[in-house]
């Protein structure tokens, strides 16, 4: 059973345009949710992440919107830049205990 | 990549040899974790450590172990290599348990 749900598996967005990807999980008692990036070749890359006590949260173009009752988080990766082109990953946690990752999306970003 | 590093970065092996892979750490994080990355499936966890001897399995953790018997390293070993353990290998450290940061990574071919 997988326990943290992506989508979509892959994206293509106009350069300007806004990114949007999708993640659900089960377990109510993960309580840390981070966005990794990935480029090809390379390891994944901590980008953001949020804790359940919060809705939101903005780090340059990049938010994390939480919705806890529906148990879902996304990516939102405003102006889109084709330096964006990546892959993507979401990922559910409690602390000291393991990660499980969504399957990932891949953004292409369109000059 | 957070001064983490991950030896041999390419390996080919024959079925049936045993393999054993390294990942070093040079921030002195507490929390070491192994992932196998394939397509289709995203990042999944296969063993991890919290600390100097103590290990646990991850969702993936069959034909694999593990040690750690410094800090610094840790150790994956694939005890009789299968054409099914052919991916790529990322270890990640994490000093409280929730942010984790990743090596480059090993590509293991398993023939």
């Amino acid at each position: 059973q997988q326990q943290v749900k992506q989508s979509p598996q892959s994206l293509i967005v106009q350069k300007g345009g806004i990114s949007i990807i999708n993640c659900a999980y089960e377990n109510t008692a993960f309580d840390y949710f981070p966005w990794y990036q990935q480029f090809p070749g390379k390891g994944p890359a901590l980008l953001i992440a949020i804790r359940p006590d919060v809705s939101e949260k903005k780090e340059g173009r990049f938010t994390i919107s939480f919705n806890k009752s529906a148990k879902q988080f996304s990516l939102h990766i405003m102006d889109s830049q084709p330096g964006d082109s990546a892959t993507y990953f979401c990922a559910a946690s409690s602390i000291g205990n393991q990660f499980y990752f969504g399957t990932g999306t891949s953004l292409t970003v369109i000059p | 990549d957070a001064g983490i590093t991950q030896s041999p970065r390419h390996k080919v092996t024959e079925t049936g040899t045993p393999v054993t892979l390294r990942c070093h750490q040079t921030e002195n994080h507490r929390y070491m974790y192994w992932y196998r990355q394939d397509p289709g499936h995203g990042l999944r966890l296969i063993h991890y450590s919290y600390g100097v001897k103590d290990t646990d399995k991850g969702e993936v953790s069959d034909g694999y172990s593990v040690s750690r018997s410094k800090t610094e390293d840790f150790l994956l070993t694939l005890e009789s290599a299968t054409s099914s353990q052919t991916s790529v290998y990322f270890c990640a450290i994490s000093r409280q348990g929730y942010e984790q940061y990743f090596g480059p990574g090993t590509r293991l071919t398993v023939t």
